[in-house]
């Protein structure tokens, strides 16, 4: 079946603007996650997504982030006035559910100049 | 917090060869370690996992040990070939259960 799709593959913006970036997890997965890489780095957890609990979002580094996920399914990751050290690949992961295996998409490469 | 440490950071080995990337963890109550391999370009692909409720776990050329004890878990790539490389990840789930918190990753790359 079809896997965690992200979109758009690569975002570049200038600094100060704001951006939306997709993620549509696999059919049924009933839990989702957003994690960020910067070059050359490990993969840094942002926020959590279970059904129709209250979402953990530990990992987002300021207010500027925030995340939703409507019906679900479809999430959408934004970024308040970007600042170049926003720059980096988010990726999207998806789960049956939070005791199973995570199935990442192919991520958003972000720019921010 | 959890915290995983990974290395060696970059591991070099010729076709054929074996090669092994261990891993530490600091959360006693951590119970599931995935390993990821990331390709160029792509998202992290799972490649095998672990539960604490066993202590080695085999898929073809690909195995993965637990050390509870000591907290520390290792990937064991056997009959290494050229498609082989590329970085792979450890990572060891949160108590909340709520993420996965990830090592630096290690560069592998297979010469012919």
């Amino acid at each position: 079946g079809a896997g965690v799709s992200q979109s758009p593959s690569n975002k570049v913006t200038e600094k100060g603007k704001d951006v939306e970036l997709r993620c549509d997890p696999i059919s049924g997965h009933t839990a989702l996650y957003w994690y960020r890489q910067s070059l050359g780095q490990g993969l840094e957890f942002l926020i959590y997504f279970q059904g129709n609990s209250a979402p953990d979002k530990s990992g987002l580094p300021s207010d500027r982030f925030s995340a939703e996920r409507t019906g679900g399914s479809v999430s959408t990751l934004t970024i308040q006035r970007t600042q170049q050290e926003d720059s980096a690949v988010y990726l999207c992961a998806s789960s049956r559910d939070s005791l199973r295996e995570q199935y990442f998409g192919p991520g958003t490469r972000l720019t921010v100049t | 917090g959890e915290n995983v440490e990974q290395h060696p950071s970059t591991l070099s080995v010729q076709e054929g060869d074996s090669a092994v990337i261990k891993c530490t963890y600091s959360d006693s109550a951590s119970n599931y370690f995935p390993w990821y391999k990331q390709e160029l370009g792509k998202g992290p692909q799972l490649i095998i996992d672990i539960r604490s409720n066993v202590g080695e776990k085999k898929d073809q050329r690909i195995a993965v040990t637990l050390n509870k004890t000591a907290k520390h878990f290792s990937l064991h790539i056997t009959e290494t070939q050229p498609e082989d490389s590329a970085v792979y990840f450890c990572a060891a789930r949160n108590q909340a259960g709520t993420a996965l918190i990830f090592g630096k990753g290690t560069t592998l790359s297979v010469s012919s």
